[in-house]
């Protein structure tokens, strides 16, 4: 089955600066790549998806970009903000599969 | 409102005492899920339902049981709970596989 790694596992950074999260999946047949968030004590939420035939997804100040032929695809978190603060997941699917396959997990810490 | 919910949100119980945490949703959604999340190891998918009387294993599905007898509900359900089930236990709806997965509020789970 589809196995997604994210790294690193935490990061930090200062308010205002901007926050990248990597995630390689291992099934070339994926083409669904979701990010959520979990704030503390939350339910995860969805926050950006991209799908394969695009490359690059912006809403606002959050972005995922796509690479098909390395299989991997990365979350970038522009002037970030202390409400940043969170674990994020990124996920990949198939359709037609309907398993939705999650990487364990980054935690982001926006210092002020 | 659309939701997803889950009962109960908190439960401490004993090994072998047979256990069902319900889910229920009112987004007339297709597709349901299961996931257990543990420290590390991030969202696991237990068992998933395309459809009424459709449902199939995710990864870890050992020691649970699911029906789908109703589009809006998805009971969870452990016939002889043991210590290593003990976990946060996230029910999910969406139209897809692939597609935005909307949380339930999570149930906490204690196998003493």
């Amino acid at each position: 089955g589809e196995n997604v790694e994210q790294h690193p596992s935490t990061l930090s950074v200062q308010e205002g600066d901007s926050a990248v999260i990597k995630c390689t999946y291992s099934d070339s047949a994926s083409n669904y790549f979701p990010w959520y968030k979990q704030e503390l004590g939350k339910r995860p939420q969805l926050i950006i998806d991209i799908r394969s035939n695009v490359g690059e997804k912006k809403d606002q100040r959050i972005a995922v970009t796509l690479n098909k032929t390395a299989k991997h695809f990365s979350l970038h978190i522009t002037e970030t903000q202390p409400e940043d603060s969170a674990v994020y997941f990124c996920a990949a699917s198939t359709y037609g599969n309907n398993r939705l396959a999650f990487g364990k997990g980054n935690q982001v810490v926006v210092i002020p | 409102e659309a939701q997803v919910t889950q009962n109960p949100r908190y439960l401490i119980t004993v090994t072998g005492k047979k256990l069902t945490v319900t889910c229920s949703q009112n987004m007339n959604h297709e597709y349901m899920s299961w996931y257990r999340q543990d420290p590390g190891l991030g969202l696991r998918q237990i068992y998933y339902s395309m459809n009424v009387e459709v449902t199939d294993k995710g990864d870890v599905p050992e020691g649970y049981k699911v029906s789908r007898k109703e589009k809006r509900n998805f009971p969870l359900i452990l016939e002889s709970p043991s210590p290593n089930q003990t976990s946060l236990y996230f029910c999910a709806s969406s139209l897809s596989g692939a597609s935005e997965q909307f949380f339930g509020p999570g149930t906490r789970l204690t196998v003493l």
